[in-house]
């Protein structure tokens, strides 16, 4: 069955530096999104994604993040210089069409800022 | 602006009881209504979806939901639980122009042997 892979599973990083998290969707998916969640709360949208440009953005998504689909495959997203308070776990997701339609979602990467 | 509530953040029950989870949410358009599962070390993944019809949604694993809309509600609910369905389960819904789903809390679930 297909599914969502992202990578990496893990990354840790200093205050400040940039850090680029990866996500593969499913292949035949033409929506992509972004959610996080912070350790203890609730799952949060970041952005969506269609067409090779951003369809919807929450508060959250400000100048410091941004999102690629540098290729066919791969749909990254950037934190340029991250804060404490970007720690969370970051969930990619893909789906066939909007609205009513199921968003898979992969693993998700832990993100800690030190 | 929309949320959803999830009124049970931990439910203990023993196999073979009788599961209800509630889920609120605040909108007053239409809306599409999910739950998703994320079992302990695996992704989130869909239990059931309403987006129109039957208000009454079965979905995998024994998993039903009612969408009541002048309650604002769609609670998830299994006849007999089983201790393979220890997990969190997430309410979303989304507004049916928007891309974004918007989550409640989430309730761990626990079903001990």
């Amino acid at each position: 069955e297909p599914e969502v892979t992202q990578t990496p599973s893990h990354q840790v990083t200093q205050m400040g530096q940039e850090v680029i998290l990866r996500c593969v969707p499913i292949s035949n998916h033409l929506y992509f999104y972004w959610y996080r969640q912070i350790l203890g709360q609730k799952v949060e949208f970041l952005v969506s994604f269609y067409n090779n440009e951003i369809s919807e953005k929450s508060e959250i998504f400000d100048d410091q993040f941004s999102v690629e689909r540098p290729d066919g495959s791969n749909f990254t997203l950037k934190i340029r210089s991250t804060k404490l308070e970007d720690s969370a776990m970051y969930f990619c997701a893909s789906s066939k069409d909007r609205g009513m339609d199921e968003q898979f979602f992969g693993p998700g990467t832990r993100l800690t800022v030190l | 602006a929309q949320s959803v509530s999830q009124h049970n953040h931990h439910v203990i029950l023993s196999e073979a009881a009788s599961l209800e989870l509630g889920c609120n949410y605040s909108y007053g358009g239409t809306v599409n209504l999910f739950w998703y599962v994320q079992y302990p070390g695996q992704h989130l993944q869909l239990l059931l979806k309403y987006f129109s019809g039957d208000p009454l949604v079965k979905g995998i694993k024994g998993f039903e939901a009612e969408f009541i809309k002048s309650k604002f509600s769609f609670n998830l609910r299994k006849p007999s639980v089983q201790w393979s369905d220890t997990a969190e389960y997430f309410c979303a819904v989304n507004e049916d122009s928007n891309y974004q789903l918007i989550w409640g809390a989430g309730t761990k679930l626990i079903i001990k042997p």
